[in-house]
């Protein structure tokens, strides 16, 4: 079974800049996950998609940070304008169904971001 | 507010020697779910295992063990008879019972060096 696929794996851009990132979740999971894990620090839920309907986006900084996941299954991730303190690494993860929190999420490799 | 605390940031022990990483969690909930996600320098979060919060039952899976105790708040992972390629960056992580929302809430991560 294919994992989770991300893309790039890095990216360097200066600030002001735009960025994107690509998430191909496995196949059949309805749920994606978007978390940022910033350097010595744990991953943190940016958004939570359940097919193409968001279910949590409270903390994700919707004046520079914007997600979709058109027809359900792959998502994109932009950040414009981007800022030194949005250095980090970007993990798309993905679980089988939704439901009460018992159902372990499968991550991506990630997107190291570097702003210079 | 959910909260999970690692207070180890770097453990190193010599090969072959147990190691423990601890977990503290705070939650309201009465049912909730924990987990412990392996980070190895490839950089994707690797399930290890999944405890809900009525099940205090210690589990062992080969040289890996977890002690879940509700009357601290606490949920320790053990590695017997460490192996170098137990090296990576170990997060425990809490999750709501809610239907529809299985946010992850990471503690900072334990570094875990085993050295040859």
């Amino acid at each position: 079974e294919a994992g989770v696929a991300q893309s790039p794996r890095y990216k360097i851009i200066e600030k002001r800049q735009s960025v994107a990132f690509w998430c191909n979740p496995i196949s059949g999971h309805a749920t994606l996950y978007w978390y940022q894990q910033i350097l010595g620090q744990g991953p943190k839920l940016l958004i939570q998609f359940q097919n193409n309907g968001v279910v949590d986006d409270s903390q994700l900084p919707k004046d520079r940070f914007s997600a979709e996941r058109l027809k359900g299954v792959d998502s994109t991730l932009k950040i414009q304008p981007a800022k030194l303190e949005d250095s980090a690494v970007y993990l798309c993860a993905s679980s089988l169904r939704t439901g009460f929190g018992n159902t372990e999420a499968f991550f991506g490799q990630g997107t190291r971001l570097t702003v210079v | 507010a959910q909260k999970v605390t690692q207070a180890q940031t770097e453990i190193s022990v010599v090969e072959k020697e147990d190691v423990t990483l601890d977990c503290v969690y705070e939650t309201r909930d009465t049912t909730y779910y924990l987990f412990w996600y392996k980070q190895p320098p490839s950089g994707e979060l690797v399930f290890l295992i999944r405890r809900n919060s009525f099940d205090e039952q210690n589990e062992i899976s080969g040289r890996y063990s977890w002690n879940f105790q509700k009357s601290t708040s606490s949920f320790n992972f053990t590695i017997t008879a460490s192996q170098v390629v137990d090296s990576a960056v170990y997060f425990c992580a809490l999750s709501e019972a809610v239907f529809g929302n299985e946010k992850l809430t990471f503690g900072t991560g334990t570094r875990l060096t085993i050295i040859p």
